[in-house]
């Protein structure tokens, strides 16, 4: 069993369409990343979390400690939001446990 | 200020040649990650450097890797003999160093994408 499940592993949305990703662990984090993976392959980190939300334009991160939970939702979702998002966790020291990833298709 | 860089971006080798992969962090920082990506599989954390120093290299294979950082230059993650099972994408990351223990957040590099033929 991994350590991280994130569902769903794929997702279809009509642009401007509201989506959430959810993202479950089980063992005890220090911290939580949700990352972007273009199609091109590069990674970027949208968020790390450790308790609360958090807000970047329009994308919304939660998380919630005692339940082992993360969401991430994306609002009026747009074509350029396709890509893999990757829930990542922060474990002892700096090691990560990485989800399997969502794949998101936003369609014009 | 420059973000995360590694080079090449796209390496092919022959069955039993050497892979070398280098990965430059950013400016200021002091940790670099390695990660892989199989194909069709999530990312695996490898191992985690300091300068001069390796901390954690418990993702890393027992044979054929070696990873380092050293006082000046890149980090370098080394593959020897390879196999056809280490085509991968391999990501590198680098944090500044935290306070106290605040974990702080890694950036990404664009990955190298090794072909073993």
């Amino acid at each position: 069993k991994n350590e991280v499940e994130q569902s769903p592993q794929n997702l279809t949305a009509q642009e401007g369409e509201f989506i959430t990703i959810n993202c479950s662990y089980s063992v005890g984090i220090s911290a939580l990343h949700w990352l972007q993976q273009h199609p091109g392959g590069g990674i970027v980190s949208l968020f790390m979390l450790s308790s609360g939300k958090k807000k970047h334009g329009r994308l919304i991160a939660t998380i919630n400690i005692q339940e082992k939970h993360s969401s991430l939702h994306i609002t009026a979702s747009h074509p350029r939001d396709s890509a893999v998002y990757i829930c990542a966790v922060i474990v002892t020291g700096n090691q990560f446990y990485f989800g399997t990833g969502t794949s998101l298709t936003v369609i014009p | 200020n420059a973000g995360v860089m590694q080079n090449p971006r796209h390496l092919v080798r022959r069955r039993g040649q050497e892979a070398r992969l280098r990965c430059s962090p950013m400016k200021g920082h002091s940790h670099v990650y390695w990660y892989r990506q199989l194909p069709e599989e999530g990312l695996k954390f490898m191992v985690y450097l300091q300068k001069e120093n390796i901390i954690d290299e418990s993702g890393m294979p027992k044979e054929r890797f070696s990873a380092e950082f050293p006082k000046e230059g890149p980090s370098i993650l080394r593959i020897q003999q390879v196999v056809r099972g280490d085509s991968a994408a391999y990501f590198c990351a680098s944090s500044p160093l935290g306070t106290s223990g605040r974990k702080e957040t890694q950036y990404f590099g664009p990955g190298t994408r090794l072909l073993v033929l």
